[in-house]
């Protein structure tokens, strides 16, 4: 079992629609990242918290929001989505973002997206 | 530029043939080689971290090596549930930023009975 939770499993949505979706994890973790996957391609990084603060932004663009609420939460806002958007997205977290260490992720099961 | 590249793209093994799935990287400020195991509609499972050439993992029927400029994922009698993508990813340090983990294309591995 993953002991990060992401919801939803699968989301539908329509170019105008605005959704959310959320990530889980309490296992004290201090670094929380938002990957973006194709079919047969591996993770793109989009986004890295560390310590709830927003440190890297892999120049997504803005109809994608992220927040951190707090330590355990992670939320990645969707607005104004294009087809080309749909993908698996994966939320990870580690135990520190700046040491060695920082490479041993524990990802979620995925929001597959769908945009239409 | 950082670069890892993953070959081969495919391996169909039958089960009890062993072999190895290759990662080779150019990756400046290296702090670690790490890999991951996917199953698919699933995140990636991660495996092994190594950090030093000359290093080694071992896990069930896995093993993993690392040397200066590669690092091998040796498959030992693979069975059928040993079927899945294998990701190898380098971690690079960035200034004020934090790990930045750069991911190969992956290795799908099919072992059939």
């Amino acid at each position: 079992d993953t002991e990060v939770t992401q919801t939803p499993k699968h989301l539908v949505m329509g170019m105008t629609n605005k959704k959310s979706l959320k990530c889980e994890q309490h296992m004290g973790h201090r670094a929380m990242y938002w990957y973006k996957q194709k079919a047969k391609k591996p993770p793109e990084l989009m986004f890295v918290y560390s310590y709830e603060k927003l440190s890297i932004n892999e120049s997504v663009p803005s109809r994608f929001s992220p927040e951190c609420p707090n330590s355990s939460l992670l939320n990645l806002h969707l607005h104004a989505l294009q087809p080309e958007d749909s993908a698996l997205y994966l939320c990870a977290s580690s135990r520190t973002p700046d040491r060695d260490r920082s490479g041993e992720l524990f990802f979620g099961e995925g929001s597959r997206l769908t945009v239409l | 530029e950082d670069q890892v590249t993953q070959s081969p793209e495919a391996l169909r093994l039958q089960e009890g043939e062993s072999s190895s799935l290759n990662c080779s990287y150019t990756v400046s400020g290296l702090r670690g080689l790490f890999w991951y195991r996917q199953d698919p509609g699933k995140g990636p499972e991660f495996l092994f971290t190594l950090y030093s050439a000359g290093e080694e993992k071992e896990k069930e029927r896995l093993k993993a090596t690392l040397t200066k400029k590669e690092s091998f994922l040796h498959i030992t009698a693979p069975k059928p549930e040993d079927s899945a993508t294998y990701l190898c990813a380098a971690l690079s340090l960035v200034y004020n930023q934090g790990g930045k983990l750069i991911f190969g294309q992956g290795t799908e591995l099919s072992v059939k009975p």
